[in-house]
């Protein structure tokens, strides 16, 4: 079966770091583009990071210098770690396969990680 | 960037009803369009992509059109389990997703 399943969120105090996982199954994480989306709570959803199969990487102006996407090809999981954490970064993280070049459909879905910024 | 422009933010209608939601782009970007349900507390769903085609599985009352820069998303027929948030979805050059439409049962 083809899904993704998120881990590694949970409460943190502003100025912290989190670190977030995306297991794959059915499918190989490199061989794909790879992205993180968010949802802060009651709004709507926000594009965070994306990895290319051939490894660029690319981020929403909101992240960029405070998050990095990776994966680990031996463990076909994707990651997002996340520094100096904001309150305005809380939000339910997504993991999700982008159908690219196919089309640019964001086609599997995980089941969202909550990840809480507050002192 | 290119930003989505999704209307209205919500809307109620009856069972049975035909529902349509819009969604504009800043600027032209041919076919690269995509449609999403989410369902209160759970991952997004794909419907559309590319603007009109109906991904596996997904009912035939849902469909899309356009190209360019003005795009549309169609429920034919409004039923119970269609309550949802949709969400459309560009990626020119980075993913942007529009506002979302809370749709509600009248």
């Amino acid at each position: 079966e083809v899904q993704l399943v998120e881990s590694g969120g949970g409460l943190v105090q502003p100025g912290g770091s989190l670190r977030l996982s995306c297991a794959a199954s059915g499918f190989t994480v490199s061989s794909n583009y790879m992205s993180w989306v968010r949802q802060a709570p009651g709004k709507g959803l926000e594009w965070v990071s994306v990895i290319y199969s051939g490894g660029s990487t690319y981020y929403a102006d909101s992240v960029k210098g405070r998050f990095t996407i990776s994966r680990d090809n031996s463990k076909n999981t994707l990651y997002l770690q996340m520094n100096s954490l904001r309150a305005e970064d809380t939000a339910v993280y997504y993991c999700a396969r982008v159908r690219l070049p196919v089309d640019s459909a964001f086609d599997i879905w995980g089941q969202g990680t909550m990840v809480t910024v507050s002192s | 960037d290119i930003q989505m422009t999704q209307s209205p933010s919500s809307l109620s209608a009856s069972v049975g009803d035909r529902v349509t939601i819009t969604c504009q782009a800043s600027q032209d970007i041919s076919n690269y369009l995509n449609w999403y349900q989410q369902k209160p507390g759970k991952a997004p769903k794909l419907l559309i992509y590319d603007a009109s085609n109906l991904e596996t599985g997904v009912p035939s009352r849902f469909s899309g059109s356009g190209s360019g820069t003005d795009f549309t998303f169609t429920i034919s027929s409004l039923q119970p389990e269609d309550i949802a948030t949709y969400y459309c979805q560009q990626y020119d050059n980075l993913p942007h997703f529009g506002g979302g439409t809370k749709v509600e049962i009248k």
